[in-house]
């Protein structure tokens, strides 16, 4: 079993969907959860970092973490075209386990 | 957030051939670190960067093939030696984004496209 399970897609939606995307994880030791927009031919961009459980919002996008189900999740509200990208979840214990494990990435597509 | 480019941003080889990637940052920082990225695989750590030591690598990446340098802290360069069609990849620096010497997450660069024929 990977540390980090991240379904790649492809996903596609019409624009002003509600998009979720999730992955799962095994290693109990994470507490630091991420998530990374990566544009066609471009480096990863830093979405959204949350520690622990718990939800946190910012604009169209609301990050999810379940550490007792090993479960995150990232929900994007009307999405746009704009919001076509692959999306890759990122954990890490925090600390001196600063490595990061990463999702291989759910490749999103917005229909206009 | 940080600041970093790379350099080249992309670039066609030949097998045998080795290329120097450079990454620069705008501003100070402790942790610098080098990724590959395979299509359709997850970003794979090769080493910390750390500044005024040898470079710490992971678990299937060693020296002789991917020499690193940290002459700073905002400069440092990753060399694939000896290509081969197989280290065909996107490289990618990033930067822990805390100050110190522990960080919770990074920011990544743009990353360097590499097709070895």
């Amino acid at each position: 079993q990977k540390e980090v399970e991240q379904d790649p897609g492809p996903l596609s939606v019409p624009e002003g969907a509600i998009v979720s995307l999730n992955c799962t994880y095994s290693n109990s030791a994470f507490q630091y959860f991420m998530w990374y927009r990566q544009y066609s031919r471009k480096g990863p961009e830093l979405l959204m970092y949350t520690y622990s459980s718990g939800n946190k919002e910012d604009g169209r996008f609301t990050a999810q973490v379940d550490k007792s189900s090993k479960y995150i999740s990232l929900f994007i509200r009307d999405s746009q075209p704009s919001d076509s990208a692959t999306y890759l979840c990122a954990m890490n214990g925090g600390g001196s386990n600063y490595k990061l494990t990463f999702g291989k990435g759910t490749l999103l597509t917005v229909n206009p | 957030s940080a600041v970093i480019s790379q350099k080249p941003s992309r670039d066609i080889c030949q097998r045998g051939t080795s290329l120097t990637i450079q990454c620069q940052v705008d501003s100070q920082v402790t942790m610098m670190f080098w990724y590959r990225q395979q299509p359709g695989q997850s970003l794979t750590l090769i080493a910390t960067a750390n500044q005024g030591s040898e470079a710490t690598y992971e678990s299937g990446f060693v020296i002789d093939k991917f020499p690193i340098s940290r002459p700073n802290l905002t400069f440092s360069t990753l060399t694939v030696s000896n290509m081969s069609p197989e280290d065909s990849s996107i490289y990618l620096c990033s930067v822990g984004t805390s100050g110190g010497a522990l960080t919770d997450t990074q920011y990544f660069g743009p990353g360097t496209r590499l097709t070895v024929l």
